[in-house]
This record gives structure tokens, C-alpha cells and sequence, in this order.
């Protein structure tokens, strides 16, 4: 099983520029998620979803869209990027919300916005 | 407003021990998680509480006491591969966790 994998892993963008992250998990897992993690800050939930067709605006969703069109990909969009953006991005899934369902996470895609 | 705290530094020695503390302020609670993450790597589960106690494993334990929104990890025996950040995390009242921004462990020889 190769888990939770993302591409791709490294990205340089210009403001302005749209791209999308994409993160395949192979679990089996009902729940996905997109994080951001900033130097001194924690791990921030950006979008996530429960199920296939199914996605919601976690803390930070502003400039991001995502989308579920398959149980085992979840992707992430940037329209329009901002410097602001700039930051390693997590995908994560789970096999449920609570209880103690750990979150498995992909390797993170490190991304600058010039 | 929700908050977990932890500290940014701590060093140690290997064959040491060492504890790790967090306390926590959020709108409801469903369990305390704590990840390790290695420079440059994603965080990779260490250990779930949601009861209060001790819950050993290995040369780690981790203690949760929900009336004082505090718990700790312990890492007994210390070794070099131990060099990483220790997240905390607290599952939310909508299962959401709420992450620390993490505790840099540096071991010496």
C-alpha cells in the first residue's frame, strides 16, 4: 500500500498563476483533508471532505477550492495565486471523524509564490 | 478563541528523558493526539488520549488531565533518530483538530 501520496512535490508559481495540488489515497478512507503548515504556526485545516461528492471550508478555505469527484483523490485549486499562499501543503485521510481515528498523512508539496 | 500551547525548543540528551507539555483551550473536546515529524517529512501518529490517565507505549507514554486542559508526552531512552517536532493536536466539538504549532526536539550525544 503506498498510503497517502500527493503531487507534485515541489512547485514554483508566479502571483497569479492557478494550479492544483492532487492527493490519492488508497485506504480506503471515507475522510480527506488539505492542511497548510507555516513556519511557527500549527497545522491548519484548509478544506475537507466526508465522503465522495462531498466537500467543507475548514479554518483557512479563502483562495482555495477543492474538489471530490472520486472516494480515493482529493484535489486542491488555487485560482489565482498569492505570495501569501506560500507554504507546504498536507493532504491527509481518515477512516472517520472521531474515536481515535488517526489522520495518515502524504509527503507535502512545498510551494512558493513569487 | 481556541488555542493549544506547547514550547517552540526543548533539548535533551540521548539516554535521557524528556517531557513534552500542552495545555489546551478549545470548544469541546474528543480526544488529544500527538503526531511526530522529522524535518522535511509529513507528521506521523504517536498516541490518542480521551480519558484521563497514562497511556504507555514503548519509550513513549503520553498523560491527558481534561480538568486542567494539560497533557504531556514522555520519551524515555532517547536516541538520536528522537531529533524532531512533537505536535499536539485536540479533536474540536465538529471533530476537527486544532493543532500546536509544535515542540522541536534537539538530542545531544
Amino acid at each position: 500500500n503506498a498510503g497517502v501520496t500527493q503531487t507534485p512535490k515541489f512547485r514554483v508559481l508566479k502571483t497569479g498563476q492557478s494550479m492544483t495540488l492532487l492527493c490519492a489515497q488508497d485506504m480506503n478512507h471515507e475522510y480527506m483533508y488539505w492542511y497548510r503548515q507555516d513556519p511557527g504556526m500549527g497545522l491548519r485545516l484548509i478544506h475537507y471532505s466526508v465522503g465522495e461528492g462531498t466537500t467543507a471550508k475548514g479554518e483557512v478555505p479563502d483562495g482555495y477550492n477543492v474538489s471530490r469527484l472520486k472516494k480515493q483523490n482529493f484535489l486542491l485549486g488555487l485560482e489565482s495565486a498569492a505570495p501569501s499562499q506560500t507554504s507546504v501543503y498536507f493532504c491527509a485521510s481518515s477512516e472517520g471523524a472521531g474515536g481515535p481515528h488517526e489522520q495518515f498523512f502524504g509527503p507535502g508539496t512545498r510551494l512558493t509564490v513569487l | 478563541g481556541q488555542n493549544i500551547d506547547q514550547p517552540t525548543e526543548m533539548t535533551a540528551t540521548e539516554g535521557a528523558i524528556v517531557q513534552i507539555n500542552c495545555t489546551y483551550q478549545t470548544s469541546g473536546f474528543n480526544g488529544l493526539f500527538w503526531y511526530q515529524q522529522h524535518a522535511g517529512e509529513a507528521p506521523t501518529f504517536l498516541s490518542y488520549n480521551v480519558l484521563d490517565g497514562l497511556e504507555e507505549k514503548g519509550r513513549f507514554s503520553s498523560f491527558l488531565s481534561r480538568s486542567k486542559g494539560y497533557s504531556y508526552l514522555l520519551l524515555k531512552e532517547l536516541q538520536m533518530k528522537d531529533s524532531a517536532s512533537y505536535l499536539c493536536a485536540v479533536m474540536d466539538s465538529n471533530y476537527q483538530l486544532i493543532w500546536g504549532a509544535g515542540t522541536k526536539l534537539i538530542i545531544k550525544p
